[in-house]
């Protein structure tokens, strides 16, 4: 279907230690968009690729789009307590199908 | 610049009522969308609704339902409440295909 898979579904790291959160899709994507989402908080924007093998970056947070324009993936350098949350992929379109979503604990 | 605002923040009603939910999105934003998230589970599409249309539908049954105003808020209503309808309810506002920006949602609960 349309659906997104992200993986893993849950990561432990030290903090310090990097990460890194996988999306996936059957189909090809016209754009992904990227969210994290705080621990009793609201989703909130952090990017939009669009071209093909695009890659950009955030400070620590690297978010690259495959060639295919199929597989996106966040990953984030030397995590600190802050990175702690839920990131989410999703792809725009008629309906807006969120991915599954990665959940982050970052252990001090 | 107010952010997106829903209200109520929580609710509580029993099995086989009905709830509406409101949301007031971001001033000139004209679509807003309606997500399920239950407890520790990711955000389930409900509703799209873009210049007063419903655009598309997630796969929920007609229960759920909803409509967008001339100023373009929106209300979610949910007939014939269920127990498994107990969740947060994020609403997000975006202009055309823009990122969404969020609400802090309501939670629903069902007794």
């Amino acid at each position: 279907g349309q659906q997104v898979m992200q993986i893993p579904q849950y990561q432990h790291v030290q903090e310090g230690e990097d990460f890194t959160t996988y999306c996936n899709s059957s189909t090809t994507l016209s754009n992904i968009q990227w969210y994290k989402q705080r621990p009793g908080g609201h989703p909130v924007f952090l990017i939009q690729l669009v071209k093909s093998g695009e890659v950009k970056k955030q400070k620590r947070l690297t978010f690259q789009f495959g060639e295919a324009k199929k597989n996106s993936s966040l990953h984030i350098t030397a995590t600190q307590t802050t990175d702690v949350g839920t990131y989410f992929c999703a792809r725009t379109g008629n309906q807006f199908y969120f991915g599954t979503g990665t959940s982050l604990t970052v252990i001090p | 610049e107010a952010g997106v605002t829903q209200s109520p923040t929580h609710l509580i009603k029993t099995r086989g009522q009905q709830a509406t939910l409101r949301c007031s999105p971001i001033s000139g934003h004209t679509s807003v969308y309606w997500y399920q998230q239950a407890l520790g589970l990711g955000l389930q599409f409900l509703l799209w609704y873009d210049e007063g249309e419903e655009r598309n539908r997630g796969n929920f049954p007609p229960r759920f339902s909803g409509r967008q105003f001339p100023n373009y808020s929106s209300e979610l209503n949910v007939n014939a409440l269920e127990l498994e309808d107990s969740a947060l309810y994020l609403c997000a506002s975006s202009s055309g295909y823009q990122p969404q920006h969020f609400g802090d949602g309501t939670r629903l609960s069902i007794l």
